[in-house]
């Protein structure tokens, strides 16, 4: 969906370092999450707010933290990244009358060497 | 807490054939159930969505799902499949455990060959 947009959309870097995926999004939701890819595990929640001011964990957080910087832009840090962090991270966000429909960012391919 | 599987991890098929992806749920209470499809190189999009209401739920891109009740699921089906249908699906269900959060099962991988 080109009103969620992720940034960067592929990052290679090594152990230990920081590293930080940013969300933007133009519909105007009060919600939004950070979720990460696996081969067969579907996708799991690792972050989730449902206003500036409200962060909650997910099933995945450990190794993980967010900021909600204003409604428009959620990002996600590795403090100190890992190499089973490498994965494909998704923002999604959702809200108004829809917000039982979660729409998605492109995705974010990590790489943690 | 709630829960989707998705028995395949990948389901081929011959273009213009019907096609079912399968999803079994586990809530207690009732059910929000989702689908959503992943193009290559592409976030998820949204396919449909049962709340309450006819168990034939008719959603984007000639895509549909049917929920049973007694049987606990949620197929996707569709009666002819294209190739351009290829792409990995994801069933999800809102878990009111977990703040009204969407838990995904672990995706099906779709493969229509012409």
């Amino acid at each position: 969906d080109a009103d969620v947009t992720q940034t960067p959309r592929n990052r290679i870097t090594k152990t230990g370092k920081r590293i930080m995926l940013e969300c933007s999004q133009t519909k105007g939701h009060d919600r939004m999450y950070w979720y990460r890819q696996d081969p067969g595990l579907g996708l799991r929640l690792i972050y989730y707010s449902f206003d500036v001011k409200d962060i909650n964990k997910g099933e995945i957080s450990d190794g993980y933290s967010v900021s909600r910087q204003a409604q428009a832009k959620f990002s996600l840090s590795l403090e100190s990244a890992i190499p089973n962090q490498t994965a494909l991270y998704f923002c999604a966000t959702s809200g108004g009358q829809s917000y039982n429909e979660q729409f998605f960012g492109p995705g974010t391919r990590l790489t943690v060497l | 807490a709630q829960s989707v599987a998705q028995p395949e991890d990948q389901v081929n098929v011959a273009e213009g054939n019907p096609l079912t992806v399968k999803c079994t749920y586990s809530v207690s209470g009732n059910p929000y159930l989702f689908w959503y499809v992943q193009y290559p190189n592409r976030g998820l999009q949204f396919l449909l969505k049962y709340i309450t209401g006819d168990n034939l739920v008719k959603g984007s891109y000639g895509f549909e799902a049917e929920f049973n009740k007694s049987q606990t699921s949620f197929h996707l089906k569709k009666p002819s499949a294209l190739v351009s249908d290829s792409a990995l699906y994801f069933c999800a269900v809102r878990d009111y455990d977990a703040g009204n959060m969407l838990t995904f099962g672990g995706g099906t991988r779709l493969m229509v060959k012409p």
